[in-house]
């Protein structure tokens, strides 16, 4: 199974920073077609899980566009340009490329200072 | 608007078995891939099944394979999970989420004597 490692697991962050994530996979996550199936996640807390990229820099519709994606192969990047309030939670990067099974990154939690 | 939203029995017994539903409303549901995901207590997400369009080609993960078995009604907009041979390591938040860019709200699961 592909593993994902995000760093870092804790990212304390002050408001109005940038703020970035990092997810390496243990494979190349360029699929056969010439996408790559890497998405990222937020969970609020107590909140289910949202999509907030998908193929790598897809940003889903109502993602503010402080929030872009990066990367190319086995490694990728979440950056969020000026944390807001709303951006503490959790994040998660997820590949599809060698599914199944569909595998999720660790988690990277986000927090202010 | 997109809305999943599951139910179910709620605590079981190890050993015992209990069905998850998740009706779907606001797209159209008999062509999507639906999942489902789920999240221990203070843990990350673990994807657990697969289901396209009519259950001809389901997926899971090696966890749960022999145990779960994932259907769904089209005509009633509706995915279920039937999971058997529960375990403690069972005891999770379990997800639907419509090819990933829709999830419920979830539903707790516990398995405990």
């Amino acid at each position: 199974d592909v593993v994902l490692t995000q760093s870092p697991l804790s990212l304390p962050v002050t408001l109005g920073q940038a703020a970035s994530i990092s997810c390496r996979s243990s494979q190349s996550l360029l699929h056969s077609s010439g996408n790559t199936y890497l998405s990222w996640f937020q969970q609020r807390p107590g909140q289910s899980p949202r999509r907030l990229m998908y193929q790598v820099s897809n940003r889903d519709s109502g993602v503010p566009d402080r929030f872009s994606g990066s990367g190319s192969g086995t490694d990728f990047t979440l950056k969020i340009s000026r944390v807001e309030a709303e951006d503490v939670g959790v994040y998660y990067c997820m590949q599809g490329t060698h599914a199944p099974p569909w595998t999720f990154g660790q988690g990277t939690k986000v927090e202010i200072k | 608007e997109v809305q999943l939203v599951e139910s179910g029995a709620v605590l079981v017994q190890p050993g015992g078995s209990l069905r998850l539903s998740c009706a779907a409303s606001g797209f159209t549901f008999s062509p999507s891939w639906m999942h489902w995901v789920r999240q221990a207590p203070g843990k990350g997400l673990e994807w657990v099944s697969r289901s396209n369009r009519d259950v001809s080609n389901t997926l899971y993960a090696d966890s749960v394979k022999g145990r779960f078995t994932v259907s769904r009604d089209n005509a009633k907009n509706t995915l279920y999970l039937q999971m058997n041979s529960l375990r403690a390591e069972d005891t999770a938040m379990y997800y639907c989420a419509g090819e990933f860019g829709n999830w419920g709200q979830g539903i707790l699961v516990t398995i405990s004597s």
